[in-house]
């Protein structure tokens, strides 16, 4: 089994709706991270949280939301989803403490197309 | 600010050649570098990094990178190439006080037969 685990892997909406992404992770890291990929782009992050309680905005917040339910689940909302929110998503988990905090660890990726 | 740079989009290599993918890098204080592949319909795995130390670092399947501080340089080297090294290559940076990893743009190693 996966240690950091995705759903969906594809999704595929329409202008304006509500989504949920959903990210859960086996390896008992505090810190999860919501990062999504385009082409030409690179990783790009949107959310980050170092525990259940914290809750920081990345580069790329804007028109996105996160809970972080428990230390194992973090999930990414869009409100309202548009085009441009077109891409592959990508959670990542973390150990909290010394230098393993540097080593990511990261999910399969949710391919969202937004129509 | 920190950030990094991937001069290349794509690096061709034939197999058993040496394969040299660039990054250089961009922080305020010192930097923590790192190299992540990502394999088709697959995350990012975790190759090697450079905290502190030694400028050669030695990392998984073979890759090693070297540290230049002057040059503010982290390529990611491998003496002989495989196919199966194909693959999207992504430098990232952190310096000491940043919350989380700045990826590069990523760059596409095709190593031929």
């Amino acid at each position: 089994d996966a240690d950091v685990t995705q759903t969906p892997r594809n999704r595929i909406t329409k202008t304006g709706k509500r989504i949920m992404l959903e990210c859960s992770q086996t390896k008992g890291h505090d810190r999860m991270y919501w990062y999504r990929q385009d082409p030409g782009l690179g990783l790009r992050l949107i959310y980050y949280s170092f525990d259940v309680k914290d809750i920081n905005k990345g580069e790329i917040s804007d028109g996105y939301s996160v809970s972080r339910q428990a230390q194992a689940k973090f999930s990414l909302s869009l409100e309202s989803a548009i085009p441009n929110q077109t891409a592959l998503y990508f959670c990542a988990t973390s150990a909290g403490q010394g230098l393993k905090k540097e080593k990511l660890f990261f999910g399969s990726g949710t391919q969202l197309s937004v129509l | 600010a920190q950030s990094v740079a991937q001069p290349e989009d794509q690096v061709n290599v034939a197999e058993g050649n040496p394969l040299t993918v660039k990054c250089t890098y961009s922080v305020s204080g010192n930097p923590y570098l790192f190299w992540y592949v990502q394999y088709p319909n697959r995350g990012l795995q975790f190759l090697l990094k450079y905290i502190t130390g030694d400028n050669l670092v030695k990392g998984s399947y073979g890759f090693e990178a070297e540290f230049n501080k002057s040059q503010t340089s982290f390529h990611l080297k491998k003496p002989s190439a495989l196919v199966s090294d194909s693959a999207l290559y992504f430098c990232a940076v952190r310096d000491g006080s940043g919350y989380a990893l700045n990826f590069g743009k990523g760059t596409s190693l095709l190593v031929t037969p």
